[in-house]
């Protein structure tokens, strides 16, 4: 069945990089799209991007400039680098295939010295 | 980008309550897709393409709507159906998510 599994640091401290990894089973990423959305604490969910089958990618216009989405299609994961990292960036980052149908359990990063 | 308005932010339902909640586009949008969250998990997709149900949704659920108005209605709430519920939409990029309606149970 379809899977999706995040796994990040954990914490992560100000002006740093983040990296997040999903890995993925029961479908193809040279077939399907998968995309990443975050949700701080409490707080509503925002998109943050998407990588196609194709490779090609799209990203969400306020963080373009600090945002990178790749993936390694034999290894089945998908990852995601945000860097010059705020406090603001701290938030749950979800990994998610393409519609939306199905999404990972999540990965707590916080943004703290 | 197309900004999802959702309303009310909180509302209360009892048990058999009729219970509906909309989502205004900032433009027109072709679909409108609902997710369902409860505390400590990841949203689940509720409703696509406008009105199809997910697999397993309960088929009180239902989502109507069209261009720029949306609604979300539960035909008789159940204390299972207390959630928050987010819309999205992804007609246009970037795609983007309502602020969420939270469901309690009265």
């Amino acid at each position: 069945q379809v899977q999706l599994k995040e796994s990040g640091p954990g914490l992560v401290a100000p002006s740093q990089s983040l990296s997040i990894t999903c890995t993925v089973s029961g479908f193809s990423l040279t077939s399907y799209g998968v995309s990443w959305v975050r949700q701080p604490p409490g707080k509503g969910l925002e998109w943050l991007g998407v990588i196609w089958g194709d490779g090609s990618t799209n990203y969400h216009s306020a963080l373009i400039s600090r945002l990178s989405i790749s993936k390694d299609n034999s290894k089945s994961q998908v990852f995601l680098k945000l860097n010059s990292l705020q406090t603001d960036d701290t938030a749950t980052y979800y990994c998610a295939k393409s519609k939306f149908a199905y999404w990972g359990q999540g990965t707590l990063v916080t943004v703290s010295a | 980008q197309i900004v999802l308005t959702q309303s009310p932010a909180i509302m209360s339902a009892s048990p058999g309550e009729k219970v509906t909640m909309t989502c205004s586009a900032s433009s027109s949008i072709s679909y409108m897709h609902w997710y369902q969250q409860k505390p400590g998990t990841s949203p689940k997709r509720w409703i696509y393409d406008t009105s199809k149900l997910a697999s397993g949704v309960p088929a009180r659920f239902s989502g109507s709507g069209s261009g720029t108005s949306y609604s979300l209605t539960i035909s008789s709430m159940e204390a299972e159906d207390a959630a928050t519920y987010y819309c999205h939409q992804r007609s246009s990029y970037p795609c983007t998510f309502g602020a969420g309606t939270k469901l309690e149970l009265k």
